[in-house]
Parts: structure tokens; sequence; C-alpha cells
């Protein structure tokens, strides 16, 4: 069975340019997360998802990041507009219940110039 | 609010030593606990998990956790380490009621240096 599957895995754009990064989680399970990975703030929550809908999205950082899941298979997480502290790593993952495992993705390396 | 602390940012041993990585949790109820293990360029990979029950945890790769609910600790422990353990590691708390339910937060991490 595939796991979370994220993409793309390295993306270099500049400032004020739109980015959007894709998840496809591991079928059948009914939670989504978004974390954001950088040497001075660790791994931090961004959004988290149950059963397709938004649960907790205190820690997206600004407006200029949005979230969405349109269905169990597919979700998205939009900058607009990239500025280079947003650089980071950012993580998927998924889980089957609160007591499943989280299966993380590889990552997407976002590098803003 | 949930949160973990992982006091130990740095911590090097020689191989065949035995390792303690410190975690404790802030929760209001019984969480539920987990170390994962992340490799440079790598996803995070679960390492051990308590729910309930045993609070003594075995996972894989040797590790074990012991939970103390009196402590709000959950530190992790292997009795010898390897070199191929050197990476970071996370422990993680997850809501398992109320408002925080479902959400895991990570603490800050320990890299692992292991020397030969």
């Amino acid at each position: 069975d595939a796991g979370v599957i994220q993409s793309p895995r390295h993306e270099v754009t500049e400032m004020g340019q739109e980015v959007t990064l894709r998840c496809k989680p591991i079928s059948g399970h009914d939670y989504l997360f978004w974390y954001r990975q950088t040497m001075m703030r660790g791994l931090e929550l961004l959004i988290y998802f149950n059963n397709n809908v938004p649960i907790d999205d205190s820690g997206m950082p600004e407006d200029r990041f949005s979230a969405k899941m349109p269905n169990a298979s597919f979700s998205t997480l939009k900058i607009q507009p990239s500025e280079p502290r947003d650089s980071a790593v950012y993580f998927c993952a998924s889980s089957f219940r609160t007591t499943g495992e989280l299966f993380f993705g590889e990552g997407s390396r976002l590098t803003v110039l | 609010a949930q949160s973990v602390t992982q006091p130990d940012i740095h911590i090097t041993v020689s191989e065949g030593a035995s390792l303690e990585l410190r975690c404790n949790y802030s929760y209001g109820a019984t969480p539920y606990l987990f170390w994962y293990v992340q490799s440079p360029g790598q996803g995070l990979q679960l390492l051990l998990k308590y729910f309930s029950g045993d609070t003594l945890v075995q996972g894989i790769k040797g590790f074990e956790a012991e939970f103390k609910r009196s402590q709000s600790s959950f530190n992790l422990r292997k009795p010898s380490v390897h070199w191929s353990d050197a990476a970071e590691y996370f422990c993680a708390v997850r809501g398992a009621g109320g408002t925080s339910y479902g959400k895991l937060t990570f603490g800050q991490g320990t890299i692992l240096t292991v020397h030969p």
C-alpha cells in the first residue's frame, strides 16, 4: 500500500509568488495533518482535518496560508504571496482515528528567494 | 493546551552505551504519547506509542519508554546504542478528548550523536 504522497518534493520560488503543496493521504485514513519544520521552530502543527473538515487551524501563521481538503484523498496547502521566511520543509501526515499511528510523507522542501 | 518539552537539545553517547531521552508533557487528562525518529532528509517514523495499560511500552529497534503519570514524563530508553541510532528524536502528545481531540503536538526534538 502506498504511503502518504507529497508533491513537489522541492520547490524554489521567488518572493511574492504563489506556492501550492499537495498531499495524498493513505486510503482509509480520516485524519490529515500539515506540519512545518524549521531549525529555529522545530515541528509546528499548521492545521489538521478530520473527515475532510478543518478542526484546528490555529497554527496557520498568517492569512497568506490556506489549506483545503476537498475530498478524502487530497489536500493542498497554499501560500500566497510567499515570503523568504516561509522557507521550510512542509510535512503532510495521516492517521486512522486518534489512536492510529501518524504516517508522514517525505516532505516538501520550500525555498523562497 | 497540550505541550511537550524535551529538555535536551543534543545528546552524545558512545556506541554500546545506554541511552535515555527525556520527555515531559502537559495535558489535562491521560494523553496518547508517542516517540518518533527522523533521519536527515527523511520523514518521521514511529518508534513506539502509549495509550493505556502497561506503563512500560516496547517499540522497534530495541527502544522502550515508560509512562509516569506522577511526573508527566514519557522517557525513551535503549540499553545499548548502535551507530545507526544517530538521528533526531521527537516526543509527541495527542489529544484524547475535548477541544484538542486528535491534535498531535511535538516537542522540539533531541539530536542524538553516537561516537564509535
